[in-house]
């Protein structure tokens, strides 16, 4: 079955510096999709990026960067230089054929707190 | 581009009551998913729907239904509250069902049972 663990329950930091925020996920496909999410206290999630299993290229997309090992089933996210904007819960999340890749299974996210 | 709405944002209902949340998607999306985010059990999928069919079910018992309609709005209903369903509802829409095109969120549905 699919899981998705995300230990950091909380993180603070103080603002101006790197955070990064850890995801191991569990699936026995071998084509599946990664994800990652920001839920402000707003409450909707917000699409961060997407990564297949075919794709371990590290990206990075201004002051984010993330990291996929499919050798640690890690798919790491990091935020350079954080900003009290950037306090939310960060989810990651899973879809693999397993699922018809139609669900998301999500890890229990991990609240960042950034002070100023 | 409107987002995907969902009404109402909070809503206070007493157990044993049946509740109606609804979740307009993105113009043309015709995918609906919804989610249960609670403290204990986290983000959790209830079911999804694609031109009108009821496509997956994750595991929540028959209390919990839903259904689409033509123009790919969908509502989903709780019947006999509880405590525990206690939660926010979280609406998201795709174009098409695969993920790998991604799902939009909406801000959910707050609900609290009394």
């Amino acid at each position: 079955a699919q899981k998705v663990t995300q230990a950091q329950t909380e993180i603070s930091v103080v603002e101006k510096e790197d955070v990064t925020l850890d995801c191991v996920y569990e699936t026995r496909d071998t084509t599946y999709y990664l994800f990652w999410y920001k839920q402000p206290p707003s409450g909707e999630l917000v699409f961060l990026i997407r990564r297949n299993s075919f794709d371990e290229q590290n990206e990075i997309s201004g002051r984010y960067s993330w990291n996929f090992q499919k050798s640690t089933s890690s798919f790491n996210f990091t935020i350079t230089a954080s900003q009290v904007v950037d306090s939310a819960v960060y989810f990651c999340a899973l879809s693999d054929e397993y699922s018809g890749y139609s669900t998301l299974t999500f890890g229990k996210g991990t609240m960042l707190l950034v002070s100023p | 581009k409107a987002g995907v709405t969902q009404t109402p944002r909070y809503l206070i209902k007493t157990r044993g009551q049946q509740v109606t949340l609804s979740c307009s998607p993105i113009s043309g999306h015709r995918s609906v998913s919804w989610y249960q985010q609670t403290p204990g059990q986290g983000l959790q999928f209830l079911f999804e729907y694609f031109s009108e069919t009821q496509r997956n079910k994750g595991n929540f018992p028959g209390r919990f239904s839903g259904r689409q309609f033509s123009n790919s709005r969908s509502e989903m209903n709780v019947s006999t509250l509880e405590l525990g369903d206690s939660a926010l509802y979280l609406c998201a829409s795709s174009f098409l069902r695969k993920q790998n095109y991604g799902y939009t969120f909406g801000s959910g549905t707050r609900l609290t049972v009394v």
